[in-house]
């Protein structure tokens, strides 16, 4: 059974710094992983989708790379700014069930000004 | 256009009431699925359609009824909910396998 992982649960850093958010999976063989951002309240945007024969994709400030082998995950948002406050979730297909995401239980990230 | 439109924003309903959440999506995608999210957890999937058939039920009481009239459209019909049912209720779609898109989302509360 797919598990996810993200640590650490929360983290807060001032702006204008460049940070990672991290995501860990258990089973290899995933055919994606897909990153989203969460505004309290709200529905989930999608940020990045990895195709898992792709080491990386990049949007704007933000880079997601995909090691398969060592199943992880990382999510790199450059020059953060305050509204890039928000929890971010990493999800992967699971295994024989491409429809259903596992997924982390989010990282909620603060930028300060 | 990258937009799965949801309706209700909020509902608040008895325990008697039946009522149904609304999701709407003109992407062409031919997955669509329901998920319920609790406060500061992650989303749980409820239901997938796969061109427009019931493809994973999760276990889901049958208070919850899934409908898909069409390849664009996806309801969820509630009825005789408890308290414990009340959550952010999100619509998503995406093709086969793909990039989940979802809707904003309807908050539910249960008196």
């Amino acid at each position: 059974k797919q598990e996810v992982t993200q640590i650490p649960a929360a983290l807060s850093v001032p702006e204008g710094e460049n940070l990672v958010l991290n995501c860990s999976f258990t089973d290899s063989a995933i055919y994606n992983l897909q990153w989203f951002r969460q505004d309290p309240g709200k529905g989930l945007t999608s940020l990045l989708l990895i195709q898992s024969s792709q080491r990386e994709q990049t949007s704007g400030r933000l880079n997601a790379s995909l090691d398969k082998s060592s199943g992880r995950s990382t999510l790199y948002i450059a020059a953060s700014q305050p509204g890039d406050s928000a929890t971010y979730l990493c999800a992967v297909p699971d295994t024989g069930a491409n429809s259903k995401l596992t997924f982390g239980k989010g990282i909620t990230l603060s930028v300060r000004p | 256009d990258t937009e799965v439109t949801q309706t209700p924003k909020h509902l608040v309903m008895g325990m008697t009431n039946k009522k149904s959440l609304k999701c709407e999506q003109h992407m062409g995608h031919r997955a669509m699925y329901w998920y319920k999210q609790k406060a500061k957890k992650p989303p749980e999937l409820m239901f997938v359609y796969s061109y427009e058939k019931l493809s994973i039920n999760e276990s889901v009481p049958s208070r919850f009824s899934p409908e898909c009239p069409n390849s664009s459209l996806l309801n969820l019909h509630l009825h005789a909910l408890q308290p414990e049912d009340s959550a952010l209720y999100l619509c998503a779609s995406s093709q086969e396998i793909g990039e989940l898109f979802f809707g904003e989302g309807s908050r539910l509360t249960v008196l």
